[in-house]
């Protein structure tokens, strides 16, 4: 299973947009991307997907580069409820005894 | 639709003792997960299953861990008896397919365990 690494925090401010890169070096070819996002107290929470280019939604953007080696989660103008965890995650789900390995995180910490 | 729910939300038992976990996955999902973090520690893998089979249980921490999926729908985890070091937080997780890659898994909300 691919490992990641994140950055372990983050601050900005209400309104910027906010980019946390992760790198995964050793990604496979049939792994995807994806990033959860989680609140104190809460399970984690899927935000985005991708398998490589750029995937948007409603809530973020996910940017992957031809290589795959590092993805960026893009949050347009955060607020201050985007204060969470983010993680990053590559793999295949079933595919192997790891399972899912969430890494520890990037704590994010929007001010006003 | 209802989302996975697990119960109870938050438990403190004593060392030695029994506790129980439940876990409702979304309805039609075939695949549940049990994930826990434990003291600031990252979030782990216990266990898969697949409808009532175990399909992985390599994450399992030792045999005082039971998790069971009778007839498919909802799991339990049982810990006896509980120790110390398993205070944390215990994650149930459903998905309708095994298969990660374009796909996602749903969390609970979670079961804060306290064991003193």
């Amino acid at each position: 299973l691919a490992k990641t690494t994140q950055p372990i925090s983050m601050d900005s401010y209400e309104g910027q947009e906010v980019n946390i890169t992760c790198s995964h070096n050793n990604i496979a070819t049939n792994d995807y991307i994806t990033w959860y996002q989680q609140f104190p107290s809460q399970g984690p929470r899927f935000i985005i997907q991708g398998y490589k280019t750029k995937v948007t939604n409603e809530v973020a953007s996910l940017f992957i580069p031809a290589d795959r080696k590092s993805s960026t989660l893009s949050l347009p103008r955060v607020s201050l409820s985007d204060t969470a965890v983010y993680y990053c995650l590559v793999g295949v789900l079933g595919g192997g005894a790891d399972g899912l390995t969430f890494g520890k995180g990037t704590h994010l910490i929007i001010q006003p | 639709e209802a989302g996975v729910t697990q119960f109870p939300s938050h438990s403190v038992i004593e060392k030695g003792q029994t506790v129980t976990l439940r876990c409702d996955p979304i309805s039609g999902h075939d695949n549940l997960y049990w994930y826990r973090r434990v003291m600031g520690k990252e979030i782990k893998f216990l266990l898969h299953f697949v409808k009532e089979s175990k399909q992985d249980e390599s994450g399992m921490p030792n045999n005082r861990f039971l998790a069971e999926r009778t007839g498919g729908t909802y799991s339990t985890l049982k810990v006896q008896p509980a120790e110390l070091e398993d205070s944390g937080v215990y994650f149930c997780a459903s998905s309708q397919y095994p298969d990660f890659s374009g796909n996602t898994i749903y969390f609970g909300e979670g079961s804060w365990l306290t064991v003193v």
